[in-house]
């Protein structure tokens, strides 16, 4: 089974920028998260999806930041525009709905110059 | 509150040794409670998790230790090995608040050969 997929594992661009990331969960489920990590830090939760609708948002800086569930399968996470101290792993992961277990994806490693 | 606070940050130990890692949290409503290991250029991954109701979980050489009245939890990994160098964060999820997920801030266990 494959796990959770993200794209690109690495992003380097300059301050002001837009970046998008990309996300495919695990076939079948239905919970959606994407969170932030700081170096040496633990994740943080920026959004949640249930399906196709945004449970949770309240940790979304909502000026720059932007996220999408179309279908309910994918998600895009976008920053527009892109400041330095957004520099960090952003991760996501996926659950059954309901579910104890949250499967991680190996993250987009975003540099903002 | 909704805070776990996990220490060491980091923690060397020789192969062989018991390797301890300690979480606490205040926030009641957290009803499960996580343990995650990442490799560098990884995401999180499930290693082990326990619920309040019991006081502690073993699976294979990871056991969770957990204290309800005194809000606290704790990772033991026996007979530590090199392989087992990694990061380790505690999290903890809230029921209330959709079943989101806090985590710590990270452990980073070296194992030496």
């Amino acid at each position: 089974e494959a796990g959770v997929v993200q794209s690109p594992r690495y992003k380097i661009i300059e301050k002001k920028q837009p970046v998008a990331f990309w996300c495919n969960p695990i076939s079948g489920h239905n919970t959606l998260y994407w969170y932030l990590q700081n170096l040496g830090q633990g994740p943080e939760l920026l959004i949640r999806y249930e399906n196709e609708e945004a449970v949770d948002d309240s940790q979304l800086p909502k000026d720059r930041f932007s996220a999408e569930r179309l279908k309910g399968v994918d998600s895009t996470l976008k920053i527009q525009p892109a400041e330095l101290g957004d520099s960090a792993v952003y991760l996501c992961a996926s659950s059954l709905a309901g579910g104890n277990e949250q499967f991680f994806g190996p993250g987009t490693r975003l540099t903002v110059l | 509150q909704q805070q776990v606070k996990q220490s060491p940050q980091s923690l060397i130990v020789q192969k062989g040794g018991i390797s301890i890692i300690n979480c606490a949290y205040e926030n009641t409503a957290f009803d499960y409670f996580p343990w995650y290991q990442q490799f560098p250029g990884k995401g999180p991954a499930l290693l082990i998790a326990i619920r309040p109701d019991v006081s502690e979980k073993k699976e294979g050489r990871f056991t969770i230790s957990f204290n309800k009245s005194a809000k606290q939890f704790s990772l033991h990994i026996m007979d530590s090995q090199p392989g087992d160098s990694a990061t380790y964060f505690c999290a903890a999820r809230n029921r209330n608040t959709g079943n989101q997920f806090y985590f710590g801030t990270g452990t980073s266990l070296t194992v030496i050969p």
